[in-house]
């Protein structure tokens, strides 16, 4: 069956920087899209990041343009986020999800918490 | 950037019909996803491609999509139903949006 488990979130002081991954399990990683999406706590989802299949193409979200760098290693079947000079607004959970051809999402990970303290 | 809005919350009794919406320019145009959230867990896909229901997901979900508004339908809801919803789309400009969420009660 289809997994994704987040790791890597944690508590973190403003400016500071934290790498996310994204281990998955159960289908053929190198044929699918990867997403990143977060959600602050109490608040509505917000798609952060996409990487393409071979890792060749990526978009970011216009609030995280510049801090965030997404990328993948398919011999590892892991997905990755760097992110840099954070601030409060990047607190949330951070899921990653994997992307289908009908523009949508079939299957999210759990979660990982990424906390910024000034 | 491209818009999706849905109500704050809505309520049904066991066993009625509820409908969510979800509101958005020629939103009729692209395909709608929604998305179930439990308390404390992760989304879930309930409907996507605006119709189509993943293997898994109960027939009482279904979807429709036309104009500006997508629609999120719930037959016979019942108490394992209560979550937030939150309908997805794509977009060329603003790529993946979500709507601002709605929170189904059942009681």
């Amino acid at each position: 069956q289809v997994q994704l488990v987040e790791s890597g979130g944690g508590l973190v002081k403003s400016g500071g920087s934290l790498r996310l991954s994204c281990a998955a399990s159960g289908f053929t990683f190198g044929d699918y899209y990867m997403t990143w999406i977060r959600q602050a706590p109490g608040k509505g989802l917000e798609w952060v990041s996409h990487i393409s299949s071979r890792g060749s193409v990526k978009f970011y979200a216009d609030s995280v343009k510049g801090r965030f760098t997404v990328s993948r290693d398919n011999s590892k079947n892991s997905l990755y986020l760097q992110i840099n000079s954070l601030t409060g607004e990047d607190t949330a959970v951070y899921y990653c999800a994997r992307a289908i051809e009908q523009q949508t999402f079939d299957y999210w990970g759990q979660g990982t918490l990424v906390t910024v303290s000034s | 950037s491209y818009e999706l809005t849905q109500p704050p919350s809505v309520s049904v009794s066991p066993g009625q019909t509820v409908s969510i919406t979800c509101s958005g320019d020629r939103l009729g145009d692209k395909y709608a996803s929604w998305h179930q959230q439990k308390p404390g867990q992760s989304p879930v896909l309930v409907i996507y491609q605006s119709t189509q229901r993943p293997s898994g997901i109960p027939d009482r979900f279904s979807g429709s999509n036309s104009g500006n508004t997508a629609t999120l339908t719930i037959s016979g809801a019942q108490a394992m139903d209560e979550a937030d919803y939150s309908c997805q789309a794509w977009d060329s400009t603003s790529l993946y949006v979500f709507g601002t969420g709605t929170k189904v009660t059942v009681l």
